[in-house]
């Protein structure tokens, strides 16, 4: 069992959807949680992270952990298709200088 | 504009040779990381470096070398023993021993031919 698992998709949605992505993990350990969006052919770009349990917002992104479930979401409003990436969740524990990385969910918003 | 340069952007090499993937960063970070990306998979730590002139072996490190010998600097080389080479190669930062937030190159698509 991987210990970061992620839909690989892909996921299509229209224009203006409200995009749910996921993850469970399933060691216990991990108290930080990040997403992270890569275009095409390009790095990774750190979207947002959150520390335990519990939600943060930025703007039309949404991050949610509930780590008696082991779950992670994260929650795009009004999709645009330059939403279209994949978008990987990330997660490492305090003293920790490994990241555990999700395979990424590859994400289509069309016009 | 800070950042991480990875060069080249594509790479080709023939069975049998060594070849070296740069990446230099301008963040004034001490943590440094070498990714392998491959199809369907995560991210995978091939080696890190929290400081200058020290580097550990990440989970997939056989095959492969790095160095640290400017901060600025994690040159990656890919030796003849990686069996299966071909991959895209990410670099990345960050500024404390906390990664929570790391910076990525653009990264090196290396094929072998």
């Amino acid at each position: 069992q991987k210990e970061v698992e992620q839909d690989p998709g892909p996921l299509s949605v229209p224009e203006g959807a409200i995009v749910s992505l996921n993850c469970t993990y399933s060691n216990s350990a991990f108290q930080y949680f990040m997403w992270y969006r890569q275009y095409s052919r390009k790095g990774p770009e750190l979207l947002m992270y959150t520390y335990s349990s519990g939600n943060k917002e930025d703007g039309r992104f949404t991050a949610q952990v509930d780590k008696s479930s082991k779950y992670i979401s994260l929650f795009i409003r009004d999709s645009q298709p330059s939403d279209s990436a994949t978008y990987l969740c990330a997660m490492t524990w305090t003293g920790g200088f490994k990241t555990i990385f999700g395979a990424g969910t590859r994400l289509f918003v069309k016009a | 504009d800070g950042g991480i340069t990875q060069s080249p952007k594509y790479l080709f090499r023939k069975e049998g040779q060594n070849v070296t993937l740069s990446c230099e960063q301008n963040l004034n970070h001490d943590a440094m990381y070498w990714y392998r990306q491959d199809p369907g998979q995560g991210l995978r730590l091939i080696y890190y470096s929290q400081i200058v002139n020290d580097f550990q072996k990440g989970d997939i490190a056989e095959g492969y070398s790095v160095s640290r010998e400017k901060k600025e600097s994690f040159p990656l080389t890919v030796t003849s023993a990686q069996k299966n080479p071909t991959a895209f190669y990410l670099c990345a930062s960050s500024a404390g021993t906390l990664n929570t937030e790391a910076f990525f190159g653009q990264g090196t698509r290396l094929t072998v031919v």
